[in-house]
């Protein structure tokens, strides 16, 4: 079965914190993502990546950034976190977007950030 | 811009009832359907998806999905819904051969006893 985790299920910083959030995925997944959840919204995309050093921005990447320097791990950063970024973050991977594919998900980190 | 509406944010049923949630998708082109369940406290999971072929998909856990090309529908079914099945329900739409998913906005269902 394929296994995506995330460094931390709750994490708390303070305003202007810089913030990291890891994802690993055990699977060999090409394609890995970053969305964040919030009620009544679903699912939206902030980052993608395709391979190692590549990315694409989603739907909402302001305020963010990522890196991917293995083909397992997707990074999340926050450069200075806010309120308005609280949030529940699920990072998600796949194989090549052909046919047949579908995602794996994380269990989340929510972020408060006070 | 490719959209996904799930018309019903909330529903409550008592178990046995049959349950049906809507999902309509903006996108002329050949797409790929997914359902996702997110259980209280679990991570969201696969529950079907549809590619090609017979638009009617079965799913774990009894659950299934017609796939209406003309009305730009997938939704989701299940004839008698128990107590465990209280959970959030996503649909996700992808353009085939793209990398971005697109998804609805959640139905929280609540079965109860």
């Amino acid at each position: 079965d394929v296994k995506v985790t995330q460094s931390s299920r709750y994490l708390v910083k303070r305003t202007g914190e810089k913030v990291f959030l890891e994802c690993v995925q055990d699977m060999d997944h090409e394609n890995m993502f970053w969305y964040r959840q919030d009620p009544g919204l679903g699912l939206r995309l902030i980052y993608f990546s395709y391979d190692v050093k590549m990315k694409e921005k989603g739907d909402i990447p302001e305020g963010y950034s990522v890196s991917r320097e293995k083909k397992e791990r997707f990074s999340l950063i926050l450069e200075s976190a806010s309120t308005n970024q609280t949030s529940m973050y699920l990072c998600a991977s796949s194989l090549p977007s052909g046919n047949y594919n579908e995602q794996f998900f994380g269990p989340g980190t929510r972020l408060t950030v006070l | 811009a490719q959209s996904v509406s799930q018309h019903n944010h909330h529903v409550i049923l008592s178990e046995a009832a049959s349950l049906e949630l809507g999902c309509n998708y903006s996108y002329g082109g050949t797409v790929n359907l997914f359902w996702y369940v997110q259980y209280p406290g679990q991570h969201l999971q696969l529950l079907l998806k549809y590619f090609s072929g017979d638009p009617l998909v079965k799913g774990i856990k009894g659950f299934e999905a017609e796939f209406i090309k003309s009305k730009f529908s997938f939704n989701l079914r299940k004839p008698s819904v128990q107590w465990s099945d209280t959970a959030e329900y996503f649909c996700a739409v992808r353009a085939s051969g793209t990398y971005k998913y697109i998804f609805g906005t959640g139905t929280r269902l609540k079965v109860l006893a």
